[in-house]
């Protein structure tokens, strides 16, 4: 099936500084794909859908510019936690669309951000 | 609004049957999915059903009515490493997937 890799899996941050999530689509070029974020024994929750070469899609409540998110090519989407704060401490998931069935099943292996 | 239910937490025995329930209700219907998350990892697709009646793939079973917006997922010999949480999932008109909590099923000897 697809596979949609996440980078990092883990990383630890200071107060303030930024930092980059990658989300790559391996074996399929994927023109949407899904930012979700997820607190301790929560749902996911949808931040944000990726559209390929066009601006992200938002959802009420996250901040964009906060939260940058990038989809310039068709295999590689990126989410940038800016000025990150102790809260934004979480689980963050990406998924791609498969092209083949336009359903979204294909997730990355999550990224643990700690910010301290 | 759209709301999709399913219990919080199940209890089961290794080599037993588990039926897990999902209840929807969405702005449309563009089929439903259930995954599979162990803690501290990104869930796992399981399965997809977008018409009615039973999909079987293994141990996993998966079935769906639409008319009473009803779903379960039905794990057979149950083995310890199925401890996981199952997360239900309906995609609505819109092709945006609207998640239910969860159920955590714990798997005892």
């Amino acid at each position: 099936g697809a596979v949609v890799s996440q980078h990092p899996s883990r990383v630890i941050c200071k107060s303030g500084t930024s930092v980059k999530i990658e989300c790559r689509s391996l074996d399929f070029q994927a023109t949407t794909m899904f930012w979700y974020r997820q607190f301790p024994k929560q749902s996911l929750m949808l931040m944000a859908t990726s559209n390929e070469g066009s601006k992200a899609t938002y959802e009420q409540g996250v901040e964009k510019d906060k939260f940058l998110i990038n989809h310039a090519s068709l295999t590689l989407s990126t989410l940038t936690v800016t000025s990150a704060h102790p809260e934004d401490s979480s689980f963050y998931i990406c998924s791609a669309r498969d092209p083949g069935t336009d359903t979204e099943a294909f997730f990355g292996q999550g990224t643990r951000l700690t910010v301290v | 609004g759209q709301n999709i239910d399913q219990p919080t937490e199940m209890t089961a025995t290794e080599g037993a049957i588990v039926q897990i329930n999902c209840t929807y209700q969405t702005s449309g219907f563009n089929g439903l999915f259930w995954y599979q998350q162990h803690a501290g990892e990104a869930p796992t697709f399981l399965s997809y059903n977008v018409l009615d009646g039973l999909e079987e793939k293994g141990r996993f079973s998966s079935f769906l009515s639409r008319s009473k917006g009803y779903s379960y997922l039905l794990l057979k010999e149950l083995q310890m490493k199925d401890s996981a949480s199952y997360l239900c999932a309906v995609m609505d008109s819109n092709y945006q997937l609207i998640w239910g909590a969860g159920t955590k099923l714990i798997i005892k000897p």
